[in-house]
């Protein structure tokens, strides 16, 4: 079974906060993909990578940055945290951009508090 | 633009059937899927229809319009471990899966 691992399960960070979420899927995959998702929003792509060192904005790329240095690795980054990135972070990834066949693979989830 | 649709909650008795409806808008449209999220949980994948038609697993079904921009998923037997939200999402080619904002699902006995 593919494996998408996200490092944290809850996170609290400060305002201002550099904040890293680290996401790890085993199964050589292309694409990786980061979404929020907040009560009432449903799941909102933040970014996107299809290939190591490219990627492309999604819906709401605002104060986000992401780093794909490695195929199996996909980063991201809240450049100074603020208090409306309080939200849950999947990571997911997939054989397909479009998620052909099974779709996405998700990861736990990263819980991430920002007083 | 792009917009998909689905009820945001519904519920329902064990041993029933309920049908969670999705419409969509999408450019370049690709295929729909279905996805089910426990509270706290990841989503994981229930269907995925491309062509026009119902597709049956088990317990659960799904069916897409292509021309209608219309797909439902159908849950038969419900049990309450059923409940749960149920996430439509839409694949454009080229791009990454759009999901509509899910509907929960509540079954009591």
């Amino acid at each position: 079974d593919v494996k998408v691992t996200q490092s944290s399960r809850y996170l609290v960070k400060r305002t201002g906060e550099k904040v890293f979420l680290e996401c790890v899927q085993d199964m050589d995959h292309e694409n990786m993909f980061w979404y929020r998702q907040d009560p009432g929003l449903g799941l909102r792509l933040i970014y996107f990578s299809y290939d190591v060192k490219m990627k492309e904005k999604g819906d709401i790329p605002e104060g986000y940055s992401v780093s794909r240095e490695k195929k199996e690795r996909f980063s991201l980054i809240l450049e100074s945290a603020s208090t409306n990135q309080t939200s849950m972070y999947l990571c997911a990834s997939s054989s397909h951009r479009g998620g052909a066949g099974y779709g996405y693979t998700f990861g736990s989830g990263t819980r991430l508090t920002v007083v | 633009g792009q917009n998909i649709d689905q009820p945001t909650e519904m519920t329902a008795t064990e041993g029933a059937i309920v049908q969670i409806n999705c419409t969509y808008q999408t450019s370049g449209f690709n295929g729909l899927f279905w996805y089910q999220q426990h509270a706290g949980e990841a989503p994981t994948f229930l269907s995925y229809n491309v062509l026009d038609g119902l597709e049956e697993k088990g317990r659960f079904s799904s069916f897409l319009s292509r021309s209608k921009g219309y797909s439902y998923l159908l849950l038969k037997e419900l049990q309450m471990k059923d409940s749960a939200s149920y996430l439509c999402a839409a694949n454009q080619a080229g791009t990454a899966l759009i999901f509509g904002k899910g509907t929960t699902l509540s079954v009591s006995s």
